[in-house]
């Protein structure tokens, strides 16, 4: 199975309009960490957020914020007010086993959402 | 904000030649490094994780006398792509983890665009 779970290949949305990109994830850990990363065409991976397991409050950064339903396994970053510099693609990943695995845990990541934004 | 580097960003080579990757923390220790590959337009592969002063650790199916990793300082890994095939054409890229950051902390570096011919 899947751990991580990235259902839309592509996405177009008008610019300054909200957008939600969906991630779910599978994992039997009670420690685990989910992240967000930008990756342009230029190909570097830029973090965007962080969300932990045992936080309660959903992580936000700037215009970007986290819709993290741990019941539901589901971790959807919600982009508001989008810009034409966010046209990229998009992965969802995740590190498990946070306690007995520290400094060694590695990233698993999705298939990824291109997003375009049309202006 | 902790900086990683990798060179080359591109590098066309011909087949049966070794190429080098190299990646450097520039600001943290970097205790852990992961390398990845990316065919287009899908997703990042973990090819192994490597710590430092220590042997890589492989992911299942890949070659680790094909990928030589080198950790030899806090600050360097190197990825050597020995004996190059054109089906190792790909994108490589490392994440290197800061020893300070607890709960997060992976920076990547920017990639490296290997063609091989």
């Amino acid at each position: 199975a899947q751990k991580i779970t990235q259902t839309q290949p592509g996405m177009f949305v008008q610019e300054k309009e909200a957008v939600t990109l969906d991630c779910t994830y599978d994992t039997s850990d009670q420690s685990y960490g989910l992240f967000w990363y930008k990756q342009p065409s230029s190909g570097e991976m830029i973090f965007l957020i962080y969300q932990g397991s045992y936080d309660e409050q959903n992580a936000t950064e700037g215009r970007y914020s986290l819709n993290f339903q741990k019941a539901r396994k589901s971790a959807n970053l919600v982009i508001s007010a989008s810009q034409l510099g966010d046209s990229a693609m998009y992965f969802c990943a995740m590190r498990e086993d946070l306690i007995s695995n520290f400094g060694n845990e590695k990233l698993t990541f999705g298939t990824g959402t291109r997003l375009t934004i049309i202006p | 904000g902790a900086v990683v580097s990798q060179h080359p960003s591109w590098v066309i080579c011909k087949s049966g030649t070794s190429v080098k990757i190299e990646c450097r923390s520039l600001d943290f220790q970097a205790t852990t490094m992961f390398w990845y590959r990316q065919f287009p337009k899908q997703s990042l592969m973990l090819m192994a994780t490597s710590n430092e002063g220590s042997k890589a650790t492989y992911e299942q199916g890949v070659e680790k006398d094909k990928f030589l990793i080198n950790h030899a300082s806090l600050t360097l890994s190197t990825l050597t792509v020995t004996s190059a095939h054109p089906e190792d054409s790909s994108f490589y890229i490392c994440s290197a983890r800061d020893k300070g950051e607890m709960y997060y902390g992976y920076t990547f570096g920017s990639g490296t665009r290997l063609t091989v011919v």
